[in-house]
């Protein structure tokens, strides 16, 4: 069975632009949660989607979003990016909320 | 304060030897998870293993091992006869069934940069 996958693997944007970033989980999986890892903050949760609704949020403002689609691959947005968006996302999928989540290899973004 | 506490920011460990990463948490949930991962340099995060508040022994995942002391709030990861190819760093994480039923995503620890020399 196929991991999860993330899409694009590294990207340089630039302060105010906008990025979205793609996850696709394992077949079958229903539960798809985003996570930011940084040097300084370490891995912080972003949001979690199930169903395409999300069920819950991180202390993240809101220029970070996300949505899931009906084949439960998940998109994560970030408008009017900022230098200390840099971090490396990382994208979980689980059968449902609350089993074990499965991390797919992440998309390393760096703003300048 | 920090709900999952790992004081080890760096380990060097001969090969073959075993390992014991600490793991400290703190919640007010009786239902929780608590869970391992590795991360290679390469950034992908890899689960190693889980154990959920009310098993009663200990989990077991292979050269993996969880040592659950819940009285005492620890989930220290043991490795055995360690391999190379297990430098890498190591978060322990916990997931919280009551306050946000479930749904508050994993809490992660600091991570612990495990290094094997030959």
């Amino acid at each position: 069975k196929a991991g999860v996958t993330q899409t694009p693997r590294y990207l340089i944007k630039t302060r105010g632009q906008q990025v979205t970033l793609s996850c696709s989980p394992i077949s079958g999986h229903r539960s798809v949660s985003w996570y930011q890892q940084t040097p300084g903050q370490g891995l912080q949760f972003l949001f979690e989607y199930f169903s395409e609704t999300q069920r819950n949020k991180g202390n993240f403002p809101g220029r970070f979003s996300g949505r899931q689609f009906s084949n439960s691959r998940s998109e994560m947005n970030v408008s009017t990016l900022e230098l200390g968006d840099s971090a490396l996302y990382l994208c979980a999928s689980s059968l449902v909320s609350g089993e074990t989540q499965y991390f797919g290899p992440g998309t390393r973004l760096l703003v300048l | 304060a920090q709900k999952i506490t790992q004081t080890q920011p760096g380990m060097f460990v001969q090969e073959k030897e075993a390992v014991t990463l600490d793991c400290t948490y703190d919640t007010s949930d009786q239902s929780y998870g608590l869970f391992w991962y590795k991360q290679p340099s390469s950034g992908e995060m890899i689960f190693l293993i889980y154990q959920g508040s009310y098993d009663e022994q200990n989990a077991t995942e292979g050269r993996y091992s969880l040592n659950f002391q819940k009285a005492r709030k620890s989930a220290n990861l043991v490795i055995s006869a360690s391999q190379l190819g297990d430098s890498a760093m190591y978060f322990c994480a916990m997931r919280e069934l009551e306050s946000g039923g479930g749904a508050d995503g994993l809490t992660f620890g600091k991570g612990t940069h495990l290094i094997i020399q030959p």
